[in-house]
């Protein structure tokens, strides 16, 4: 069973909001993901982190901001909140290291509207 | 550079029907394979995985053959329920950098 929360799992907001989604996770992983997910299903990585005070932005540009100030946690931020932001969110962790072999655990989900 | 590409469904079956999804990758170096669920409302959990060549990954019934020659790793299943209808996607992951490149997804819908 994964160690890994996101909330809320369901968000609708009205556009120009700031909204923060939480992702926690009790592994200790180092390595930490943030994926869109867009109605066709296809998965895009936005924000990655490989530690405490480490972001890198992924392959698909987003105007959303992320931090990592304790191991466990990797919010992500949106000053202001846009229809064009409506999406699936996934947050996800693994082991890092240069050889490991490992998947990548998922949390449940966020569905985000904004309205 | 590194890509998954699967099958596009979606993909319709009776129940107890056999199922394969396929999926071939282009990787540079030894990628682990993976094959992750993802049910409706849900987060992607992983069905199974596989870390070097001619490794069988198996779970829950389904299995998938990691063949470097063909660079493939298809998803199989002798008999499908209608508790399986959901999304698969194929992954892989870049050892020196546990990177993750996924495929488009797949959508199973099994029928009673």
């Amino acid at each position: 069973e994964a160690d890994i929360y996101q909330t809320p799992r369901y968000l609708v907001i009205g556009t120009g909001k700031k909204i923060t989604l939480e992702c926690s996770q009790t592994m200790g992983h180092d390595k930490m993901y943030w994926y869109q997910q867009d109605p066709g299903m296809e998965l895009h990585l936005i924000h990655y982190s490989y530690g405490v005070n480490s972001t890198e932005k992924g392959d698909l540009s987003s105007e959303s901001t992320v931090s990592r100030i304790r191991t466990e946690h990797f919010p992500l931020t949106l000053e202001s909140a846009r229809p064009s932001h409506t999406s699936q969110y996934l947050c996800a962790s693994s082991e890092w290291g240069r050889g490991l072999n490992t998947e990548a655990f998922f949390g449940q989900g966020t569905r985000l509207t904004v309205v | 550079g590194n890509s998954v590409t699967q099958m596009e469904g979606p993909v319709t079956l009776s129940e107890e029907a056999f199922l394969t999804i396929n999926c071939t990758y282009t990787a540079t170096g030894y990628p682990s394979l993976f094959w992750y669920v993802q049910y409706p409302g849900e987060g992607l959990q992983l069905l199974l995985k596989a870390t070097k060549a001619d490794d069988k990954g198996s779970n829950k019934g389904f299995e998938a053959t990691y063949r470097k020659e063909t660079t493939s790793f298809h998803l199989e299943k002798g008999s499908v329920q209608v508790s399986d209808s959901a999304v698969y996607f194929c992954a892989l992951s870049d050892p020196g950098f546990n990177k993750f490149y996924f495929g488009s997804g797949t959508k199973l819908n099994v029928k009673p």
